[in-house]
C-alpha cells in the first residue's frame, strides 16, 4: 500500500526566505509523485509532478522538487517566497506503474504562511 | 473550458436526510473522480468513472453512498441516511486519457450534518 507523510503541518517563512515543505512516499513499486496546492476557497491545483526521467522538476510559480529514491522523498522548494504563495500544499503519490491509475494517495498537507 | 464545478458550495443537513451533490467536469474529459477531504487530512479517493462506468470504489463508500455518471457527462453523488461523520469537503475531478497526470479539481462541496 502507498503512503505519504509531510512533515510539518504548519511552515511559516519570511517574504524572501526559502520555501521547503517535505514529503516522504512509501510505494511497492516506482511511483509518480505530485504536489498539488490549495488557494482558500479554491479547488487544488497541480504544481508539479515527476512520472519518469529527471528527478529535478520544475513547476509553476518558481516551485521546484527532486525525486530521491534512496532517501524516497519529494521535498517541494523555492527559492523565494512571495506574499502570494501562502496556501495549502498537498504531496500525493500514483502506483501508476502498479496498474492503479485513477487514484492519487495525498498526505495530510502542510499549510504555508509567509510573513511580510 | 470553464473548470470542474461543483453544486452546492454548501450544504448544511439535519442526521438522517439525504443529500445529493452534482459535478460537472471539464466538457472533453472522460475520467472523472469523487474525493473525500475532512478537517486536518488531504484528500481520500472515494470512486471514479471512465465515461459512464463507475470502475472502482474505496471501502470508504459505505452502501449509504452511490454515484452515477449518466451519459458520461456530471456526475452526481448521493448519501442516504446521512451521519455526523459524513460532514466533510466532497471534491470532483476530472481528467483527460487514460491516467490521472493531471487531475483538474472542483472547489468542492462543504457537508455539515448536524
Amino acid at each position: 500500500a502507498q503512503s505519504v507523510t509531510q512533515l510539518g503541518s504548519h511552515v511559516s517563512v519570511s517574504e524572501g526566505a526559502l520555501v521547503l515543505l517535505r514529503c516522504n512516499y512509501s510505494s511497492s513499486v516506482p511511483p509518480y509523485l505530485f504536489w498539488y496546492v490549495q488557494y482558500p476557497n479554491q479547488g487544488l491545483q497541480l504544481l508539479l509532478k515527476y512520472t519518469t526521467g529527471a528527478t529535478l522538476v520544475k513547476g509553476i510559480n518558481g516551485f521546484e522538487a527532486e525525486f530521491k529514491k534512496s532517501e524516497t522523498s519529494f521535498h517541494l522548494t523555492k527559492p523565494s517566497a512571495h506574499m502570494s504563495d501562502a496556501a495549502e500544499y498537498f504531496c500525493a503519490v500514483s502506483d501508476l506503474r502498479g496498474g492503479s491509475n485513477y487514484k492519487l494517495t495525498f498526505g495530510k498537507g502542510t499549510l504555508l504562511t509567509v510573513n511580510p | 473550458d470553464t473548470g470542474v464545478s461543483q453544486d452546492p458550495r454548501h450544504k448544511i443537513t439535519k442526521r438522517g436526510q439525504n443529500v445529493t451533490f452534482r459535478c460537472d467536469p471539464i466538457s472533453e474529459h472522460n475520467r472523472l473522480y469523487w474525493y473525500r477531504q475532512t478537517l486536518g487530512q488531504g484528500p481520500e479517493f472515494l470512486t471514479y468513472f471512465q465515461n459512464e462506468a463507475q470502475l472502482e470504489k474505496s471501502r470508504l463508500l459505505s452502501d449509504r453512498f452511490s454515484a452515477e455518471r449518466p451519459k458520461g457527462s456530471f456526475s452526481t453523488l448521493e448519501i442516504q441516511r446521512t451521519e455526523q461523520g459524513d460532514s466533510a469537503m466532497y471534491l470532483c475531478a476530472s481528467s483527460q486519457g487514460q491516467g490521472i497526470e493531471k487531475l483538474f479539481f472542483g472547489s468542492g462541496t462543504q457537508l455539515s450534518v448536524l
